[in-house]
């Protein structure tokens, strides 16, 4: 079965901290995607990547990085957090080709204090 | 911005009727996806239907497309409390990534 791991189910953090939300993927998918999801504002993306050290920015990048160092592996970075930063963050991944269905991980609940 | 928005944002409904959702969009689209999210997880795909496509079933899963109206709706026939579940429409406009909308959030009652 297919399967997006991602590596922490709750965590919290300090303001100013740096955080690192890891993804990993089983299914050799080329594209991997960051959304953070909010009350209200449903899923917005925050970063995606079309191959290994390939990265694009999406609708809020803004406070965030990514790093995609192996096809399998896509981290959401953190580099100072805030606040408004407490999310749900969730990864995907979609194999090459348009429009093809997203495989998401069980999603990161982050609170930032 | 969110590309589409689902309607109602709230629908709650008795076991064993039906439940219909709509999306509407601002663009031309590829296709539009149908996504489940069970309360706190990650979204599972429903189905899949592309701009040349005026209607696709998926078991219980009934999902429409009006190009020219530029809006979908899912239908759940005979809904069951597992059923229970946020709902998003998701957008591809030709670009590798897809465009959510907020949700319409279903609770099925016993």
């Amino acid at each position: 079965d297919v399967k997006v791991t991602q590596s922490s189910r709750y965590l919290v953090k300090r303001t100013g901290e740096k955080v690192f939300l890891e993804c990993v993927q089983d299914m050799d998918h080329e594209n991997m995607f960051w959304y953070r999801q909010d009350p209200g504002l449903g899923l917005r993306l925050i970063y995606f990547s079309y191959d290994v050290k390939m990265k694009e920015k999406g609708d809020i990048p803004e406070g965030y990085s990514v790093s995609r160092e192996k096809k399998e592996r896509f981290s959401l970075i953190l580099e100072s957090a805030s606040t408004n930063q407490t999310s749900m963050y969730l990864c995907a991944s979609s194999p090459t080709g348009r429009g093809e269905k997203l495989f998401f991980g069980s999603g990161t609940q982050l609170s930032v204090l | 911005s969110q590309q589409g928005e689902e309607d109602p944002q709230a629908l709650s409904i008795q076991e064993g009727e039906n439940a219909t959702m709509n999306c509407s969009y601002k663009t031309s689209i590829n296709n539009l996806q149908w996504y489940r999210q069970n309360s706190g997880r990650g979204l599972v795909h429903l189905i899949l239907i592309r701009s040349n496509e005026r209607e696709k079933h998926s078991g219980r899963l009934r999902v429409t497309l009006d190009t020219s109206k530029k809006s979908s709706s899912l239908l759940i026939t005979a809904s069951r409390a597992a059923d229970t579940a946020s709902y998003f429409c998701a957008t591809d406009k030709g670009a590798q990534k897809l465009v959510f909308g907020q949700g319409t959030r279903l609770t099925i009652n016993p």
